[in-house]
């Protein structure tokens, strides 16, 4: 069992908005503004989509936003692309002596 | 701009050790935390430990008993060890570079699939 959970599979048609979310406790998720999003297409490595709950790397697409709320953080993908089709993985820090902890993941259906 | 690769036996029989390099190459492996992350097929993602460029590490603890990673700055390498491995320890296994424990995991290895079979 995954220290964060996430839905398994959420799905949205092109153009649509859709939202991941993430939920931890009060150790991590909730303690911390340091939660990670990562996408990850099959057979490739994660790649980092946003940092510190709400900031993008440079390069990705501003059609990719995070948010949180006590102990669930977020995910948004507005414009739906058929590209954005991948597994989504939610970080978090916990400043235990499991400084990482992800969520199980979330498979994004493009219809 | 940083790139990881990882290299090591891509078989391994059970009850033997893992054992995998990630080469550092584009930039120093100097004051980054270097990880490691597995993911068994078609399952998630799981941190197994880091290793700071001084040495210093810290491991999972489902998986400290087994675990060890060593660093070797002159060769700009990291490497992991995993002990007495069982099936279950099959997976993608991934090197990945964060700037400070509360950092993201901003540059991932391409990564390596390490089967545990007989």
């Amino acid at each position: 069992q995954s220290a964060l959970t996430q839905p398994a599979s959420v799905s949205g048609s092109p153009g649509q908005s859709i939202t991941i979310s993430c939920t931890g406790t009060s150790r991590d998720v909730g303690a911390y503004n340091y939660v990670s999003w990562y996408q990850q297409h099959p057979g490739k490595a994660p790649k980092l989509m946003i940092y510190e709950v709400s900031n993008r790397p440079s390069g990705v697409s501003n059609r990719f936003s995070g948010s949180k709320s006590g102990n669930t953080a977020s995910l948004t993908i507005s414009g739906l692309q058929a590209e954005d089709e991948a597994d989504y993985y939610c970080s978090s820090y916990t400043g235990s002596s499991t400084p990482v902890v992800f969520g199980g993941g979330t498979k994004l259906t493009v219809l | 701009q940083v790139q990881l690769q990882e290299s090591g036996p891509g078989l391994v029989k059970p009850s033997e050790t893992l054992s995998l390099t990630c080469s550092v190459s584009g930039g120093s492996i100097s004051n980054y935390y270097w990880n490691w992350i597995r993911q068994p097929p078609g399952k998630g993602l799981e941190w197994i430990g880091y290793i700071y460029y001084s040495g210093s590490t810290n491991y999972n603890p489902s998986l400290k008993s087994r675990v060890t990673i060593s660093v070797d700055t002159s060769k700009n390498q990291f490497s992991l060890k995993l002990s007495s491995v069982t099936a279950a320890d099959t997976a993608v296994y991934y090197c990945a570079r964060q700037g400070y424990l509360f950092k993201p995991l901003g540059d991932w290895g391409q990564g390596t699939l390490v089967t545990v079979s007989s």
